[in-house]
């Protein structure tokens, strides 16, 4: 079975934390996402990665940045939280090319910034 | 990436044909119609998807209108499980385009007992 893993379901952290947001996954694949999710707003593509140490930005980067240091980890930074990020993390990963490239997620973070 | 339209909710009794539509009247001849769910507090869940033929598989079956401006997923056999969100999206298997899902809210659907 494919597994996207997240570091926390639950996360609690201050305003002006540096938040560190962890993902795995086990299919060697290119391509790995972070979303947020928001009521009414959808999934938001924060930032994505097609290799080891490139990345993109999504539709809505600011306040936050990515490290793709090794294929299987994909990680997510928020350099110093603000409430306005408290909001469900999801994390994704697909293969970079072919016909059958769906993205398989991670069961979420729900992060709450005080 | 062309956008969907689909209706906000929907209900379906269980043991019932559950029918989602979804309209995508803007897409080009390389997109393919994608089908995802979100069950309460899961990551979403790939389900199925498809260019002009209808397509079915163990969780769903696919039927795409012949000018494939519109296309409704079906759950033969609806289950209390089956209540979530489902998103139809559609997107381009451009060479190295593997990247960007352009999300919308879903249809929401509750499988009554």
């Amino acid at each position: 079975d494919v597994k996207v893993t997240q570091s926390s379901r639950y996360l609690v952290k201050r305003t002006g934390e540096k938040v560190f947001l962890e993902c795995v996954q086990d299919m060697d694949h290119e391509n790995m996402f972070w979303y947020r999710q928001d009521p009414g707003l959808g999934l938001r593509l924060i930032y994505f990665s097609y290799d080891v140490k490139m990345k993109e930005k999504g539709d809505i980067p600011e306040g936050y940045s990515v490290s793709r240091e090794k294929k299987e980890r994909f990680s997510l930074i928020l350099e110093s939280a603000s409430t306005n990020q408290t909001s469900m993390y999801l994390c994704a990963s697909s293969f970079l090319t072919g016909m059958d490239n769906e993205q398989f997620f991670g069961p979420g973070t729900r992060l709450t910034v005080l | 990436d062309a956008k969907t339209t689909q209706p906000p909710s929907m209900d379906c009794a269980e043991g019932r044909a559950a029918n989602l539509p979804c309209n995508h009247s803007t897409i080009s001849g390389n997109e393919y119609v994608y089908w995802y769910r979100q069950i309460h507090s899961q990551g979403p869940q790939y389900i199925i998807h498809g260019l002009k033929n209808n397509e079915t598989n163990e969780m769903a079956s696919l039927i795409i209108t012949e000018d494939r401006k519109s296309s409704t997923l079906i759950l033969p056999h609806a289950t209390l499980r089956d209540t979530a969100v489902y998103y139809c999206i559609v997107r381009a298997h451009n060479a190295g385009n593997n990247r960007k899902l352009i999300w919308g809210l879903g249809t929401s659907l509750a499988v009554n007992p």
